[in-house]
């Protein structure tokens, strides 16, 4: 994998019911995982980052796991409610000759239907 | 703690034209990024700059260019706009890119 990449690329799910979302990254030259949660007409606010190998980390509701060797992260979503609706992003810190740039995933958008 | 500010929020300008951004971090952070976001595309990564000084880059021409003050405002200039440039800029600040960004609420560009 050359990009990032997140799937799927929308989702609708069910007030109450859980959810998750996958992050692909390079695994080589890997630094950091970041995930971002960008409401309409809102700037992206950031969930968590992430650097090592088996992190997990959990903030309310959403929690976020991560492997570095085989390059991906998932992001869960337990008990969906309105405000989830949002579209998330993944990036990952890559650096390349020294030269280090956060990449971002084109993101997933979550729709929660009441 | 006061937010990320950009300005102006909005901006029309005509092909040919340069364009000045300006971003204020939040209070502490040295890292200033940049990106670019155009309907389809991710956030796509223009540049960081950190005391000052250009420390990262990302694949747009040299007609996009940065610079940082020494109370870490940044500006970003995009010369010879061209239709393509159309976008939402966004800037975030942190300590790194290596912590979380904060994002600004961005500035729309819409070159005609």
């Amino acid at each position: 994998i050359l990009n990032v990449e997140q799937s799927p690329q929308s989702l609708h799910v069910q007030e109450g019911d859980s959810t998750n979302f996958t992050c692909s990254f390079p695994s080589s030259n890997f630094y950091a995982l970041h995930w971002y949660r960008w409401e309409t007409a809102k700037s992206p606010e950031a969930l968590f980052v992430m650097t090592l190998n088996g992190d997990e980390k959990k903030k309310g509701r959403i929690s976020a796991t991560l492997n570095t060797k085989e390059g991906y992260s998932y992001l869960y979503i337990k008990g969906s409610q309105p405000e989830d609706s949002a579209t998330y992003l993944c990036a990952s810190l890559i650096s390349n000759f020294g030269n280090e740039k956060l990449t971002f995933g084109t993101g997933t958008r979550l729709t929660i239907i009441p | 703690k006061a937010g990320v500010t950009q300005t102006p929020r909005y901006l029309i300008k005509t092909r040919g034209q340069q364009v000045t951004l300006s971003c204020s971090p939040i209070s502490g952070h040295r890292s200033v990024s940049w990106y670019q976001q155009t309907p389809g595309q991710g956030l796509q990564f223009l540049f960081e700059y950190f005391s000052e000084t250009q420390r990262n880059k990302g694949n747009f021409p040299g007609r996009f260019s940065g610079r940082q003050f020494s109370n870490s405002r940044s500006e970003m200039n995009v010369s010879t706009l061209e239709l393509g440039d159309s976008a939402l800029y966004l800037c975030a600040s942190s300590f790194s890119q290596y912590n979380e960004q904060f994002f600004g609420p961005g500035t729309r560009l819409t070159v005609l």
